[in-house]
């Protein structure tokens, strides 16, 4: 148990779906990250909120939107995906400037 | 672009050999981490390195940063079944954690 949770754990979706992905953590953490992982490809950092605040947006497609509510809780909205979206998408959390701590991801397939 | 090559991206050996993953780039970091990732389940960190040359020991586990901060290595002595996972390395260019550069992984098998 890392203290980040996140879900669902799988998701299936068509690309005129809406959707979201939530992460959760009970570290009392003030970061919070989105990664995603495809197969034989290094993660990829899609998203960081430091306090809430959105500051670093890594080039991502508008049709992924994050929302960090607060610093306990983050989400991923999907609309309109691609089959390309297709991934192990991790959420992480820490304390700003200190090591990552990772939920178990939401493997996403599009169809 | 940075990048930061693992070699190699497969490994499959009996239990009790030994091995040595290797991760690779042209630019410098100001500290390296490597991390285990077990199906199903999301990377956790093992080590980090800051100082060039340093070498960390985890168990059965050595890990080397290089000289010039541009290379790292990960020795595993006497694999064990239980050593199965990615192993992932990923490099800090600023010296924290919010932008880090992952490696592809070496997918790492021991059979009993």
């Amino acid at each position: 148990e890392t203290g980040v949770t996140q879900t669902p754990r799988h998701l299936v979706m068509g690309m005129t779906n809406k959707k979201s992905l939530k992460c959760e953590q009970h570290l009392g953490h003030n970061a919070m990250y989105w990664y995603k992982q495809s197969a034989k490809k290094p993660l990829e950092l899609m998203f960081v909120y430091n306090f809430k605040e959105q500051t670093e947006n890594n080039s991502v497609p508008s049709r992924f939107s994050p929302e960090c509510p607060n610093s306990s809780h983050l989400f991923l909205h999907l609309h309109t995906l691609q089959p390309e979206d297709s991934a192990l998408y991790l959420c992480a959390s820490s304390q700003i400037g200190e090591k990552l701590f990772f939920g178990s991801g939401t493997q996403l397939s599009v169809l | 672009t940075q990048l930061l090559e693992q070699s190699p991206q497969f490994l499959s050996i009996q239990e009790g050999e030994n091995l040595t993953v290797y991760c690779n780039s042209s630019s410098v970091f100001s500290s390296l981490q490597w991390y285990r990732q077990e199906p199903g389940e999301g990377p956790v960190l093992l080590v980090t390195v800051v100082t060039g040359g340093e070498v960390k020991k985890l168990k059965r586990l050595t890990f080397q940063f290089g000289d010039a901060r541009k290379d790292s290595s990960l020795h595993i002595t006497a694999a064990q079944p239980g050593d199965t996972g990615l192993y992932l390395c990923a490099g800090s260019i600023s010296g924290g954690y919010n932008k880090l550069i992952f490696g592809a992984g070496t997918r790492l098998a021991v059979h009993p």
